[in-house]
């Protein structure tokens, strides 16, 4: 069965970076694209971008442009963000979530398990 | 971007109950529409995609209408496991966006 298994909780300093893996199973990694959604404390869900594990290419939320990065090893079939000059506000968890497509096929069917990225002096 | 609206924020219901939520667009939308469950400390579950089109697994008391810029997701004969958050979520944009969130509680 498709399983998105990802990386322990972190803890992190304000300044510093975090990155976050996710690894694949049970389908063909690169036929799927894989995106990045955080949740702060009791708020809701926020789309950070896309990677496409066939290309490597990438597409991210404006909010996050200069900051985040996506990147995938396909033979380990992990993807990977990674986000740097962190602040209290970055406190959240940290999901993965797989797409068959963009628009019409862009629908998260497989989700991981969540990561929580605590920002904290 | 586009913004999503989700509409209440938050409702009370009882079990057997029909309960609505909406969701709009900041622009057409086509039906490049989506909705999730969320229960505590999990990972959202998808329920409806391309606005009515129900997902494999899910039970047919959830289903989805709508499309240009006004949508709504209908849950008839709420059953207890139903006690969640449900987010709506465009997919017409290369920059995906989702709704704020409505919390279904138990009246």
């Amino acid at each position: 069965q498709v399983q998105l298994v990802q990386s322990g909780a972190e803890v992190k300093k304000p300044g510093a970076s975090v990155k976050v893996s996710c690894k694949a199973s049970g389908y063909t990694f690169t036929g799927y694209y894989i995106h990045w959604v955080r949740q702060a404390p009791g708020q809701g869900l926020e789309w950070m971008g896309w990677i496409n594990p066939n290309s490597g290419d990438t597409n991210f939320a404006e909010k996050f442009q200069g900051r985040v990065s996506m990147t995938r090893v396909t033979s380990i079939s992990t993807a990977y963000v990674e986000l740097s000059r962190l602040t209290s506000d970055d406190t959240a968890v940290y999901y993965c979530a797989a797409a068959a497509g963009v628009r019409r096929a862009g629908f998260f069917v497989h989700w991981g398990q969540g990561t929580l990225v605590t920002v904290s002096s | 971007d586009i913004q999503m609206t989700q509409s209440p924020s938050s409702l009370s219901a009882s079990v057997g109950d029909r309960v609505t939520i909406t969701c709009r667009a900041s622009q057409n939308i086509s039906t490049y529409l989506n909705w999730y469950q969320q229960k505590p400390g999990k990972a959202p579950k998808l329920l409806i995609y391309s606005a009515s089109s129900l997902q494999s697994g899910v039970p047919s008391r959830f289903s989805g209408s709508g499309s240009g810029t006004d949508f709504g997701l209908t849950i008839s004969n709420l059953q207890p496991e139903d006690f969640a958050s449900y987010y709506c979520q465009q997919t017409y944009s290369t920059h995906l966006t989702f709704g704020g969130g409505t919390k279904v509680e138990i009246k």
